[in-house]
């Protein structure tokens, strides 16, 4: 059974950047798998980041591709995210997820979730 | 890329069927048969109800169904039960190879 757990700061003041990282168990990091984080602000919707294959590539949201950075550590067998220049827009509840190849958002594992606040 | 529509709630009492449309363009919905479906109870980890418009995963009861007509797909739960009371997201593939969710709708069983 995989399982995916999200881990980082509670806590960044606005104009840092945010750093989450995502462990993988049960399950390799360098699967036939693209990884994916999404993000859920307090009241709204759900938000695709980005995604990650183990090779390296990388897709971007658009609205959110010039301050994200998505990136894996094999020895770790985890995925980050970097998010720069966060503002109060940026809270959310951030999850990663692993989505099942050759079908774009179909996400078979999640994590339970891990709420960021940006606030001075 | 902007969010694809849902309604922002729906009812039902239990037995009932109900129906939440997810409305995009020929660049997501329209265009490609990776549209999924997500159920999500506050708190936890959104769960996978349907992929590729119809497919039920392993597990998921078959009172839940998909389709799709143009630009817009359907999620479908028959005989309504309170514990499907939750909020549901639709998700598509787009043109340019991102993926992009819906607005989401809460699900209320009266």
């Amino acid at each position: 059974q995989v399982q995916l757990q999200e881990s980082g700061p509670g806590l960044v003041k606005p104009s840092g950047t945010l750093s989450l990282t995502c462990g993988v168990s049960g399950g390799s990091i360098s699967s036939r798998n693209w990884w994916s984080w999404v993000r859920q602000p307090p009241g709204k919707g759900l938000e695709w980041i980005g995604e990650i294959y183990h090779s390296g590539s990388t897709k971007y949201n658009p609205s959110l591709k010039s301050r994200v950075t998505i990136s894996v550590d094999k020895s770790k067998n985890q995925l980050s995210l970097e998010l720069s220049s966060v503002t109060a827009a940026d809270t959310a509840v951030y999850y990663c997820a692993r989505g099942v190849t050759m079908d774009p958002g179909r996400f078979d594992y999640w994590g339970q979730g891990t709420l960021v606040t940006v606030s001075s | 890329q902007s969010a694809l529509t849902q309604p922002a709630s729906v009812s039902g009492s239990p037995g009932q069927s109900i129906t939440i449309s997810c409305t995009g363009t020929s660049s997501d919905v329209g265009g490609y048969k990776y549209v999924s479906w997500y159920q999500h109870h506050p708190g936890k980890a959104p769960k996978l109800m349907i992929y590729e418009v119809s497919n039920r995963p392993s597990g998921v009861s078959n009172r839940f169904s998909g389709s799709k007509s143009g630009n817009t797909a359907s999620l479908i739960i028959s005989r309504l039960q309170a514990e499907d009371e939750a909020d549901y997201y639709c998700s598509s593939y787009t043109s340019i190879s991102t993926l992009v969710f819906g607005g989401g709708t809460k699900l209320t069983v009266l």
